[in-house]
């Protein structure tokens, strides 16, 4: 079955360090998405991209990077990781070419900058 | 900025009974969407109502949009204990493809 995974699960780094989330998805979709969940604030989207070489900054995309070097996988880099990016961290993926808007989570990256 | 916001931030109900969750967006939409997250997961879509509907069902959920209002209702009829989650619309605006989501409404349903 296709589906969308994302590691590390949990993750626990020291402030000033670079950090990388990986995130991989099968159901071959155009659409991959970054979003922080932060308790009263929903989810915010960081980056997202259309397809291979595509990528955009969202609503706090501000010491975040990504690259999108294939169809599968759009790892999220951390620079410089400071403590108001702890957070939880998921991505998502949707198929544009299908016209269908629903995004597909994977199971999310629980983050902590010490 | 959130686009969607929901009301109420969280609901407790008796299993059986009928729950209702609201969304407030400020912007015209293509489509506005809900989603479900079980604790300490990702979410997972529910259901898709689109700028000229006006009702949309999907078993035990019924879906409103009221566009001249710019508003939402979600209702969960004959609600289990296996509904207990948060739950959040999420909007796509009208001039792109990006979604905002709400800060969801926590859903609690008693044995």
């Amino acid at each position: 079955d296709a589906e969308i995974t994302q590691s590390p699960r949990h993750k626990i780094t020291e402030t000033g360090r670079q950090v990388t989330l990986a995130c991989h998805q099968t159901w071959n979709h155009n659409n991959m998405f970054w979003y922080r969940q932060d308790l009263g604030h929903g989810l915010r989207l960081i980056h997202y991209s259309y397809g291979v070489q595509d990528t955009n900054k969202g609503e706090v995309s501000d010491g975040y990077s990504v690259s999108r070097s294939n169809t599968e996988d759009l790892p999220l880099t951390l620079e410089s990781a400071a403590s108001s990016q702890t957070s939880v961290y998921f991505c998502a993926s949707s198929d544009r070419a299908s016209g269908r808007t629903e995004q597909f989570f994977g199971p999310g990256t629980r983050l902590t900058v010490l | 900025s959130q686009q969607g916001e929901e009301d109420p931030q969280a609901l407790s109900i008796q299993e059986g009974e009928n729950a209702t969750m609201n969304c407030s967006y400020k912007t015209s939409i293509n489509n506005l969407q809900w989603y479900r997250q079980n604790s300490g997961r990702g979410l997972v879509h529910l259901i898709l109502i689109r700028s000229n509907e006006r009702e949309k069902h999907s078993g035990r959920l019924r879906v409103t949009l009221d566009t001249s209002k710019k508003s939402s209702s979600l209702l969960i009829t004959a609600s289990r204990a296996a509904d207990t989650a948060s739950y959040f619309c999420a909007t796509e605006p009208y001039n792109n493809n990006d979604m905002r989501f709400g800060a969801g409404t926590r859903l609690t349903v008693k044995p």
